[in-house]
């Protein structure tokens, strides 16, 4: 069964204090990885992809790295305005059709 | 260029009775993909639509149903409504299959 896996749950960092989140899965035909962050009350904002080991991406604090096993969002430097909960979910293949198949997330809080 | 809309925002229904909440992509997307968000289970896949073709269902019961019309709006039914669908319904749309997804705000249903 497909599964996506986020740690920690919650993580609580100063302002400047730099940290990682981690996703690990365990899926057949992996196509993709995304992470995308989420507010409360509004939906999810994409972040980035990431399709092939040892691929990373920037943007801004954030940096996105991808392995065989499992994804790391690196922050730098973060601010309150970091605040919300991250959320990774891969892309696999379901005879011919997509699925994303989400983690539970990480509810990150920046405090000033 | 307009994001994902979906109405109503919130709805509060009784047990047993139906819902349709509908979903506008971003114009030229064609792909729409569903979403059930709980504090529980989190964000599980419900369907995607591509082309008014259903391309692929989760694991929920039959009373949750969908459609994609020609201009690639799509509705999402759920019928009998039990007071474990009470959830954030999200809404994604993307370019293609294998495209990143970008959400919508979500309707919020309440069942009674």
């Amino acid at each position: 069964e497909d599964q996506v896996t986020q740690s920690p749950e919650a993580l609580r960092l100063q302002e400047g204090e730099s940290s990682s989140l981690n996703c690990s899965y365990t899926v057949s035909g992996l196509r993709g990885l995304f992470w995308y962050r989420q507010d409360p009350g509004k939906g999810p904002e994409f972040l980035f992809t990431l399709y092939s080991a040892g691929e990373e991406k920037e943007k801004e604090r954030l940096k996105a790295t991808l392995t065989k096993k499992e994804s790391f969002l690196h922050i730098t430097a973060p601010k309150p305005e970091d605040s919300a909960t991250y959320l990774c979910a891969v892309q696999v293949n379901l005879q011919g059709a997509q699925k994303l198949v989400f983690g539970q997330g990480t509810r990150l809080t920046i405090n000033p | 260029k307009a994001g994902v809309t979906q109405t109503p925002r919130y709805l509060i229904k009784t047990r047993g009775q139906q819902v349709t909440l509908s979903c506008s992509p971003i114009s030229g997307h064609r792909s729409v993909s569903w979403y059930q968000q709980t504090p529980g289970q989190g964000l599980q896949f419900l369907f995607e639509y591509f082309s008014e073709t259903q391309r692929n269902k989760g694991n929920f019961p039959g009373r949750f149903s969908g459609r994609q019309f020609s201009n690639s709006r799509s509705e999402m039914n759920v019928s009998t409504l039990e007071l474990g669908d009470s959830a954030l319904y999200l809404c994604a749309s993307s370019l293609g299959t294998w495209r990143q997804q970008y959400f919508g705000p979500g309707t919020r249903l309440t069942v009674t």
